[in-house]
């Protein structure tokens, strides 16, 4: 079945620097990919999101491309700060529920900035 | 923007007891969802609903019922809580005619029994 796989946590930088996290995901037709991120004591809020190939989601300098052909969504941001840290969710959309609006999530990401 | 809300950020229940996680949107969103949330295991979800008195079992259903009697509210039952239920639990609705699957979530409720 369809599955998410992202690098295993924590993650910890330093403030201002490049911010990796790496997911990949495994999935039989076309599917809508999304962060979620996770503040401490929070629910989840969408970060961004891709609906299709090569398209880019954004948002609050963080940034993600749809890669079909390496099945990847990696998360990426040029200058990490403190507060950015939280726990970081990649999903798809899961086609096979039919109309439900199921999303498959990762196992999470933490990230720690330190200042 | 969109609200879903959680009856309890914080519950403490006995072992035994039957406990009720209220969840409530105010988007008209169609489907909403149930997940548990622990430590090195993600989500994972409990049982969705894509409609009024519809619900479908999820990944974890045991232990848990659902109730959905009208469109904005979706209940998690737990019909004889075991401490093996502590868990961060967190609500989310979507929409299929928004043109994608965005969940928006509630703040969580980190239930504890004892």
């Amino acid at each position: 079945g369809d599955s998410v796989t992202q690098m295993e946590g924590p993650v910890t930088l330093s403030e201002e620097a490049f911010l990796t996290i790496n997911c990949t995901y495994t999935a039989t037709g076309y599917p809508s990919l999304f962060w979620y991120v996770q503040y401490p004591g929070e629910g989840l809020q969408l970060l961004l999101k891709a609906t299709k190939a090569d398209d880019k989601g954004s948002n609050k300098g963080f940034e993600a491309t749809y890669r079909k052909e390496t099945t990847s969504f990696h998360l990426e941001k040029g200058s990490v700060q403190v507060s950015d840290s939280a726990v970081y969710f990649c999903a798809l959309s899961d086609l096979g529920s039919g109309n439900t609006g199921k999303l498959i999530f990762g196992q999470g990401t933490t990230l720690q900035v330190k200042p | 923007d969109v609200k879903v809300t959680q009856s309890s950020r914080y519950l403490v229940k006995r072992t035994g007891e039957k406990v009720f996680l209220e969840c409530v949107q105010d988007m008209d969103h169609e489907n909403m969802f149930w997940y548990r949330q622990d430590p090195g295991l993600g989500l994972r979800l409990i049982y969705f609903s894509y409609d009024v008195k519809m619900k479908e079992k999820g990944d974890i259903p045991e232990g848990y019922s659902v109730s959905r009697e009208k469109k904005e509210r979706f209940s998690l039952i737990l019909e004889s809580a075991s401490t093996n239920q502590t868990s961060m639990y967190l609500c989310a609705s979507s929409s299929p005619s928004g043109g994608t699957d965005t969940q928006y979530f509630g703040p969580g409720t980190r239930l504890t029994v004892l």
